[in-house]
């Protein structure tokens, strides 16, 4: 029979709104957490990192919150445009030097 | 730096057949992984290295995969023989350390087993 495919959350914006991807992590232990871009055809590209002793970091059009009360992390792109369209992973570090841990991922669909 | 090299970016390749993917790292970086990434599974690690040394193969399917670092810029992964369920892209990333800093990703290889 047909396998299911992993149904990827969709994010659909309009292009000039800001975006909020968010992402719930598992270890309560985890110490540093990475946005990445993964657009069609290429492999998962760094956006943003964090790591746990701060609550908040932003970048070039994009900001990072961490929550570690209730583990989740949320990516914020402002001004969206059809470049960001692409599918947004979070990782997590969970212990010391072990490698990181992905998250399914979000689809991001910017509308013209 | 021309940032982790795979090769080849894709291969289609008949079941029982033995397939090998190629990874170079960054250079200067001593951790190297390989992640396989389906869209029933999402992006799953196999194996990583820690200066040539694999030190968790957990992530590997069964024995039919196998991964070698044999200097700190090459590594191969695989798969003998290979499955119509091995189909999937295979991504190679490295990084300084094993955690607790970015990983750099390759543009893959699309392996498709017929």
């Amino acid at each position: 029979g047909e396998s299911v495919g992993l149904h990827l959350p969709t994010l659909s914006v309009q292009e000039g709104d800001n975006s909020i991807i968010n992402c719930a992590y598992s270890n309560s232990a985890s110490d540093y957490f990475i946005w990445y871009k993964q657009e069609s055809g290429k492999g998962p590209q760094f956006i943003i990192d964090i790591r746990s002793n701060m609550d908040k970091r932003q970048g070039q059009r994009v900001t990072v919150l961490l929550n570690k009360t209730v583990k989740h992390l949320s990516l914020q792109i402002a001004a969206t445009q059809p470049g960001d369209s692409a599918v947004y992973f979070c990782a997590e570090n969970p212990q010391g030097n072990t490698p990181l841990v992905f998250g399914k991922g979000t689809r991001l669909s910017v509308i013209a | 730096d021309a940032g982790v090299i795979q090769s080849p970016r894709h291969e289609v390749t008949e079941m029982g057949q033995e397939v090998t993917l190629r990874c170079k790292p960054i250079s200067g970086h001593n951790s190297l992984f390989w992640y396989r990434q389906t869209m029933m599974r999402g992006l799953e690690l196999l194996i990583y290295f820690n200066n040539n040394v694999p030190i968790d193969d957990s992530g590997m399917p069964e024995d039919r995969f196998s991964a070698k670092m044999p200097n700190a810029s090459f590594s191969t992964l695989k798969i003998q023989p290979s499955e119509p369920r091995d189909s999937a892209v295979y991504f190679c990333a490295s990084s300084l350390v094993p955690g607790n800093t970015e990983a750099f990703f390759g543009q893959g290889t699309r392996l498709t087993v017929v």
